[in-house]
């Protein structure tokens, strides 16, 4: 099946400093999705970014589908910003989380 | 809007025992996922329902996991007989699409905390 890497594995960062996530993908795939996981388990979507860029806020995505790796911005960083990272992809019907990346932002 | 309800919220059962847990999900939605977290791992979706049909069982142990979404809205996962390394987090998710082919978010609801003894 695809494999689904995650870099790094564990990052801390200092209030207000900004991080780049990375996601590699083995294989062409026919969806993306950037999740954050909260510390007390809760999972949220921040995009759906199967190709390109996108603007949230204070985080941005881009991914490039032909390269296949994707990007996860995250600026001036906030301790509720904390939690893990997982990208997930899906190629035809089989979806598949990455391992994540564990973030602290300490004050 | 109400959000994704799961319960119970912990379980701790002894091996080869059985056990049950069921998922409510967002009014209207008509994708349901359960998904199986490890401490330390990604999800890894066990089963996927549109409306009360499955879409995607391929990753479920199916001789000892079952799941069931009658009538399309609520959905019941079942273990029988559990092992050890079934401790886990079972989250169910649901959303209106199927979110595989669309940008359809899904929606988590707090999981189920599974520890066998």
């Amino acid at each position: 099946g695809i494999q689904v890497e995650q870099s790094p594995p564990d990052l801390i960062l200092q209030e207000g400093a900004n991080s780049t996530l990375r996601c590699n993908f083995s294989d062409s795939v026919n969806n993306l999705q950037w999740f954050h996981q909260n510390p007390w388990g809760q999972l949220i979507n921040l995009f759906y970014i199967p190709s390109g860029t996108k603007q949230n806020g204070r985080l941005s995505a881009t991914t490039v589908a032909t390269e296949r790796y994707s990007l996860l911005y995250i600026s001036s960083s906030q301790t509720t910003d904390s939690g893990v990272y997982f990208c997930a992809v899906v190629r035809y019907s089989t979806l598949t989380f990455g391992k994540g990346t564990m973030l602290l932002v300490s004050p | 809007e109400a959000g994704v309800a799961q319960s119970p919220r912990y379980k701790i059962i002894e091996k080869r025992q059985s056990v049950a847990f069921w998922c409510n999900p967002i009014s209207g939605h008509a994708t349901l996922y359960w998904y199986q977290q490890i401490l330390g791992q990604g999800p890894k979706l066990l089963i996927q329902f549109q409306n009360n049909g499955v879409v995607d069982d391929s990753q479920l142990p199916k001789d000892r996991f079952s799941a069931e979404r009658l009538k399309g809205v609520d959905s019941t996962l079942k273990i029988q007989p559990a092992k050890l390394e079934d401790s886990a987090v079972y989250l169910c998710a649901s959303s209106l699409g199927d979110w595989a082919n669309s940008d359809q978010p899904q929606h988590f609801g707090d999981g189920t905390r599974l520890s066998i003894l």
